[in-house]
């Protein structure tokens, strides 16, 4: 099975800070990776699909990049409404479909 | 608008079944893969099921021979057939809908399922 990895688990940045999360799978998914936010007690959003791909609607503060093995989600700017616990996911191979384990993003 | 919801979660003993429920309305059901996602209480998120247009299906380890993962397309609706269920099945399932090969674009709100004694 893909093992997915993130960093930082959690962090805390001020409003406006560019905040980047990384992403490793254990073998080659190409472009197989998307980014997911999840608020507290809510279902998870779609914000970056296979890899780099801004999902309709996301703002675009929010970015992705990367392929292979080695993944990076970008916020450019962040706000008080992305707190939240971002999560990666790759699909290149099924099964299993994998996620990492989360990046709790809090604001300073 | 697309919208996911599941039912049928609960409390149940160790050893025993549930039958989760999806129902989706406002797209074309048939022409997407679905799947089930889990998340245990303060943790993180673990893939449990797809199903694919053609009615394929895919489990991870931990659930293949114990969970089954059917569709109904002429009523909308997503199962899960849970048998043999542990105290580490406990989580929030959710719904979750893909184009084929893709990624899941839309969430349900999920349902909980307790396995306690």
């Amino acid at each position: 099975d893909i093992q997915m990895t993130q960093s930082p688990s959690s962090l805390s940045a001020s409003v406006g800070d560019r905040v980047t999360i990384t992403c490793q799978a254990s073998q080659d998914i190409s472009n197989y990776l998307n980014w997911y936010q999840q608020k507290p007690g809510k279902a998870p959003k779609l914000l970056i699909y296979d890899a780099s791909n801004l999902e309709t609607g996301v703002p675009s503060r929010f970015s992705g990049s990367g392929s292979g093995t080695d993944f990076t989600f970008t916020i450019s700017s962040l706000q008080p409404e992305d707190i939240a616990t971002y999560y990666c996911q790759q699909y290149d191979n099924l099964p299993p479909i994998t996620f990492g384990p989360g990046t709790k993003v809090d604001i300073k | 608008e697309v919208q996911l919801v599941e039912s049928g979660g609960g409390l149940v003993q160790p050893g025993g079944s549930l039958r989760l429920s999806c129902a989706a309305s406002g797209f074309t059901f048939s022409s997407y893969d679905m799947h089930w996602v889990r998340q245990a209480t303060g943790k993180g998120l673990e893939w449990v099921s797809a199903i694919g247009t053609a009615g394929d299906t895919y489990y991870p380890g931990s659930v293949k021979g114990r969970f089954t993962i059917s569709r109904e397309n002429a009523k909308n609706s997503l199962y899960l057939q849970m048998n043999s269920l542990r105290a580490g099945d406990t989580a929030v399932y959710y719904c979750a809908r893909s184009t084929p090969g893709g990624p899941s674009d839309y969430w349900g709100q999920g349902t909980l399922v307790t396995v306690s004694s």
